[in-house]
């Protein structure tokens, strides 16, 4: 499969913890990345690989995986975390890039 | 610090070529190992990947846009370019060059850093 699944919209309350998964055949054999997209802006990287956080991205996001599942988590939400999360990662064949549909984070 | 500019038509016709320029700032884009590639977003929606050249030339593409899509380096001027041909009001979306790394024996793939964007509408 080619496809990679998200929830459409999630929402924490400020401070608390949420975890947006992906899900996708892919992620048996592929790790995950993570984007973080206010409006208009470009996406930024938050989490690539197994759990590599950028330099600048606060150590409050982490990533993880699971079988076919992949997981950003936010371990106490901030105000300004509230944006789209997009997760991406090779296609089961290796060749090709796939994104998901992106999860709009709402922190209440 | 490696930085990357897109440019090109904000307005381009229906049936007509989209083409858009990439240029690369603070590094070589001829470097060995380095991979580039496109992305676009509709409004409102989400990602897309469109595809990638790696430095030697090989190009990776999105089956839904292979048909329609080229994308070449011009190394004198340290760019990369991205052509879509035959375009329809669906094909208008920001366009976001990247550079697509890879590691850990090819099991991760990510996109850092990325251009602004630019926005192209499909208009006639």
């Amino acid at each position: 499969s080619s496809e990679l699944t998200q929830d459409p919209a999630v929402s924490v309350a400020l401070g608390q913890t949420v975890r947006i998964t992906c899900q996708g055949d892919s992620l048996r054999s592929y790790y995950a990345s993570w984007y973080q997209q206010k409006p208009g802006q470009a996406p930024v990287l938050v989490i690539y690989g197994k759990n590599n956080r950028p330099s600048g991205i606060p150590d409050r996001f982490s990533g993880s995986s699971s079988g076919n599942t992949a997981s950003l988590t936010i371990t106490g939400a901030q105000a300004e975390d509230e944006a789209d999360y997009y997760c991406n990662s090779r296609d089961s064949s290796g060749n090709l890039v796939v994104f998901g549909g992106g999860t709009k984070l709402t922190v209440l | 610090q490696l930085q990357l500019q897109e440019s090109g038509p904000g307005l381009v016709k229906p049936s007509e070529t989209l083409s858009l320029t990439c240029t690369v700032s603070g590094g070589s884009i001829s470097s060995s190992s380095y991979y580039w590639g496109w992305i676009r977003q509709p409004p409102g929606k989400g990602l897309e990947w469109i595809g990638s050249i790696y430095y030697s030339g090989s190009t990776y593409y999105n089956p839904s846009l292979k048909s329609r899509v080229t994308i070449s380096v011009d190394t004198s001027k340290n760019q990369f370019s991205l052509k879509l041909s035959s375009v329809t009001a669906a094909d208008t979306a920001v366009y976001y060059c990247a550079r697509p790394r890879i590691a850990a024996a090819g099991t991760v793939l990510w996109f850092d850093p990325w251009g602004q964007g630019t926005l192209v509408t499909v208009s006639s």
